[in-house]
């Protein structure tokens, strides 16, 4: 069964860094994921796709400060220089056979 | 530029049937690889996926909430439909719609429409 799990989550200082992980379930270690923000009271916005091999395609007008990464199921989301805007909660989304899934959320919190 | 937006009633009545309408600008769901997905996230509560229809008109739909959907689209209008039938106060949610490229790329979303459903 696809299930992508995140932590619920994630706190950094302002102007630090962080990473944030999304972890594909047993069987889908190849699968690309995409990252979402959804800051609070808005919708969700698409940051970017991120392939099994580390490459990555962000969505228009996504600051360089966001990057994605791979290893082996784990699909990670960088933050750099953290700003107060960044605290939102993140989720990673995939497609299956027939159905698409989300992870459960990461709430950051930018201290 | 790629736009999507979601409208229906706030407020149904348990039992009922919801009807929520996409409309959408920017592309056209009859280009290959084109899709729309509907989403709901209940208060506090992740995002769920409801359904999703493809530019060849295949349906897709939650394994857990299937008996209830339909998807369905008027071209002319640029719009996609989602029906979800028998409502519940469980219901109660913002949902969704965004546009994805094949199938995985879910690269654009609408602002959201809140439902309650309450007697």
């Amino acid at each position: 069964q696809l299930v992508l799990t995140q932590s619920p989550s994630a706190s950094a200082s302002l102007g630090a860094s962080v990473k944030l992980t999304c972890t594909l379930s047993s069987g889908h270690s190849t699968y690309a994921i995409a990252w979402h923000q959804q800051q609070p009271e808005k919708g969700p916005r698409y940051l970017m796709k991120v392939n099994s091999d580390g490459s990555h395609s962000k969505g228009d007008g996504i600051p360089d400060r966001f990057s994605g990464s791979s290893s082996g199921s784990e699909r990670f989301l960088t933050i750099s220089s953290l700003q107060s805007e960044d605290e939102a909660d993140y989720y990673c989304q995939t497609w299956g056979t027939g159905i698409q899934v989300f992870g459960g959320g990461t709430k950051l919190t930018v201290l | 530029q790629v736009a999507l937006k979601e409208s229906g009633p706030a407020l149904v009545k348990p039992t009922q049937t919801l009807t929520l309408t996409c409309t959408f600008s920017g592309f056209s769901l009859t280009t290959s690889g084109m899709c729309v997905s509907w989403i709901r996230q209940p208060p506090g509560k992740a995002l769920e996926w409801l359904a999703l229809l493809d530019w060849d008109e295949d349906e897709y739909y939650s394994t857990s909430l299937k008996t209830r959907l339909t998807i369905s689209k008027d071209t002319s209008k640029n719009q996609v439909v989602l029906t979800m039938a028998n409502m519940d106060p469980v219901d109660t949610a913002t949902y969704f719609c965004a546009r994805v490229i094949g199938y995985d790329l879910l690269d654009y979303w609408g602002q959201g429409t809140q439902v309650t459903v309450s007697s």
